[in-house]
């Protein structure tokens, strides 16, 4: 079946405490991106990779890291989270994203407080 | 910078009637892509507009990209209860920009309730 999956679902942790939010997808995609939704704001774009080693900073970039060492995976870094950074995520994949039938496919979210 | 304004933020329809959410950008747009996110859930991809003037449509639903790519709506016909959600708009840049390719602008969202 063609997913991305994200892990944690849920996370609670504290200031300061380095985490990882992993991504994966299972369908040769070159495009994935990280998007963070808070209420009224909609979705925001943090990282996003076309292809292998190839990473570009989105709207909200400030306190993540992204890195894309393989094509399947693409894990969103934390190294000193603070509290403004609750919210939930979004990692989505594409096989690209323009030749005009590029389908996103979202994963389920990853849900984190950050105390 | 870009922005991709969304609206109305918020619709409540009786089932059966229409429902049009409205999307502006403020640059020309590659392409213009729709989704609709359920309460709880994630985004789902429902469509991707290319081309000037373009029009689709699924079902009950109607898409359509503004002939200069700067705006984009969605028209529901007859509203069920399935309806419900939020609709979001994201635009790509266009290729005319030169950076900045990957990257999408999405707007807030319409969020849709339909009651019987």
């Amino acid at each position: 079946e063609a997913q991305v999956t994200q892990n944690p679902r849920y996370l609670i942790t504290v200031t300061g405490k380095k985490l990882t939010v992993t991504c994966s997808q299972n369908m040769n995609h070159e495009y994935m991106s990280w998007y963070r939704q808070d209420p009224g704001l909609g979705l925001r774009q943090i990282y996003y990779s076309m292809n292998v080693e190839v990473t570009d900073k989105g709207d909200v970039p400030e306190g993540y890291k992204v890195s894309r060492k393989e094509k399947r995976n693409f894990p969103l870094i934390l190294e000193s989270p603070s509290p403004n950074q609750t919210s939930l995520y979004f990692c989505a994949s594409s096989l690209s994203l323009t030749w005009g039938t590029d389908t996103q496919y979202f994963g389920p979210g990853t849900r984190l407080t950050v105390l | 910078g870009q922005q991709v304004m969304q609206i109305p933020q918020y619709q409540h329809v009786q089932e059966g009637e229409d429902f049009t959410t409205y999307c502006n950008s403020s640059t020309t747009l590659s392409n213009i892509q729709w989704y609709k996110q359920r309460p709880g859930g994630h985004p789902v991809f429902l469509i991707q507009l290319v081309k000037s003037g373009e029009v689709k449509k699924q079902k009950r639903l109607t898409f359509q990209f503004g002939e200069a790519k700067k705006n984009s709506s969605l028209h529901i016909t007859a509203t069920q209860t399935t309806d419900v959600g939020t609709y979001f708009c994201a635009g790509v840049d266009s290729w005319d920009r030169g950076s900045t390719l990957g990257r999408l602008y999405f707007g807030r969202g319409t969020q849709l309730t339909v009651w019987p």
